[in-house]
């Protein structure tokens, strides 16, 4: 059983074009993320939800909207699709916890395999 | 500004010789500091987490510590099927619940 799932694996558009990204997770997690990873590497979050409530929203342009029907999905959806959106988005979960000491795993995020975005 | 450094960037060893990756960070009161693993074409898979500095955790040919400024995965006697981008992320004060991620570094153990 696949515990973070995310579709599509790859995704070829144009500039311009509208896409989403989808993401369910069956671990019973109540938090969920979306990050980017560039051609460096370097994975950046974009937002994370907990329990259908955004909390965080970092410095994303707003053709870029994520959607959370329920804590066990959080979808992506891009408008207006640009050459720079090109990169490999990963979606994960954890348990929330702002302290130390919870239960081993606590705040350990589990990712899915990632959506890799090419924008032509 | 919370800071994380990899390095090195790249490492190529031969099976059964051991080394060590580095993770720097400049934090503001650190309340994590957390290794992966990625393969190529999945997502980041977690290893570790360290809280205090002189923390030690241990997994099979792995071993990761924690000082003030930086964390060491050490990796003795490697095998291939340890080829895999090791990546450093951290939690401080400031980031809340955003962890702030290395680049990474890309480790190839040839047989």
């Amino acid at each position: 059983d696949t515990a973070v799932s995310q579709t599509p694996k790859y995704l070829v558009t144009q500039m311009g074009n509208d896409k989403s990204i989808k993401c369910e997770q069956n671990l019973g997690h109540d938090t969920m993320y979306w990050y980017k990873q560039d051609s460096k590497k370097f994975l950046k979050i974009m937002f994370s939800y907990n329990n259908k409530e955004l909390i965080i929203n970092e410095t994303v342009p707003n053709r870029f909207s994520p959607k959370s029907p329920d804590k066990a999905h959080l979808n992506l959806h891009i408008n207006s699709l640009e050459l720079g959106d090109s990169a490999v988005y990963f979606c994960a979960s954890s348990r929330r916890t702002a302290e130390r000491g919870l239960a081993s795993g606590a705040n350990v995020l589990t990712f899915g395999a990632g959506s890799r975005l090419t924008v032509l | 500004e919370d800071q994380v450094t990899q390095s090195p960037e790249a490492l190529r060893l031969q099976e059964g010789e051991s080394s060590s990756l580095n993770c720097s960070y400049t934090v503001s009161g650190l309340r994590g500091l957390f290794w992966y693993r990625q393969d190529p074409g999945k997502g980041p898979e977690f290893l570790f987490t360290l809280y205090s500095a002189g923390e030690e955790k241990e997994k099979e040919r792995l071993k990761a510590t924690l000082t003030k400024k930086e964390s060491f995965l050490h990796i003795t006697a490697p095998k291939p099927e340890d080829s895999a981008t090791y990546l450093c992320a951290v939690r401080s004060e400031d980031s809340n619940y955003q962890l702030i991620w290395g680049a990474g570094t890309k480790l190839i153990i040839k047989p």
